[in-house]
């Protein structure tokens, strides 16, 4: 069974950079025409995409995010990362890696449990 | 403000049918298949419907999911009280390149 899990810091300070890695068990991240995104839930609100990649590494960024968004992947380590620049208090949210079946899909089917990164305002 | 729009709140009682809207546009609903994810409280969103009315392996057949031009709706029937969650619409955008979510509806089992 696939299984995704969050890491990284839980208090980022504003203007540093938010860091997270997701490690991929249960499963292989090389396997052809998967992705590999983050989605993130602010405190009692929705939820936002925040973009996707493939394990060659083409990539989705969503556009409100892409001048401080870079998501990359390491295959050897079966791990993909996040890193958001310049946070704010509007970057508190609890962080979801999760496992697409494409690039051009919103059919989200592996969640990781998520993890919560708060910047201080 | 979100991309698709869904509403708020939703209630009924155990047993009865409930349905969920979510509307799009023509970049998004209108070209490409919706997914529905349910979100119990404290929980990661978990995989509903996708392709407007497809079922994950577990999800029961009291969950079916439907859509016509730019919206679409997911319905529960014989509510039961563990029904009681966020659910959320998603769809692929043309226009933003992207993966959009209605901004979550609240449902309340009475």
């Amino acid at each position: 069974q696939l299984q995704l899990q969050e890491s990284g810091p839980g208090l980022v300070k504003p203007s540093e950079t938010l860091s997270l890695t997701c490690t991929v068990s249960g499963g292989s991240i090389s396997s052809s025409g998967y992705y590999w995104g983050w989605i993130r839930q602010p405190p009692g609100k929705g939820l936002e995409w925040i973009g996707s990649i493939s394990y060659s590494g083409s990539t989705y960024y969503n556009p409100s995010l892409k001048s401080r968004l870079t998501i990359s992947v390491d295959t050897p380590k079966k791990q993909f990362s996040l890193k958001l620049t310049s946070v704010t208090a509007a970057d508190t949210a609890v962080y979801y890696c999760a496992r697409l079946p494409g690039g051009e899909t919103a059919t989200i089917s592996y969640w990781g449990q998520g993890t919560l990164v708060t910047v201080p305002s | 403000q979100s991309v698709l729009t869904q509403p708020p709140s939703a209630s009924e009682t155990p047993g009865q049918r409930v349905t969920i809207s979510c509307s799009g546009s023509s970049s998004n609903i209108g070209t490409n298949t919706v997914n529905w994810y349910q979100q119990l409280p404290g929980t990661a969103p978990e995989l509903l419907i996708y392709r407007n009315n497809q079922r994950p392996s577990g999800v029961p057949d009291r969950f079916s999911g439907s859509k016509s031009g730019t919206s679409a709706s997911l319905a529960i029937s014989g509510l039961q009280s563990e029904d009681e969650a966020d659910y959320y619409c998603a769809a692929w955008d043309d226009s933003l390149n992207g993966v959009v979510f209605g901004g979550g509806t609240k449902l309340t089992v009475l």
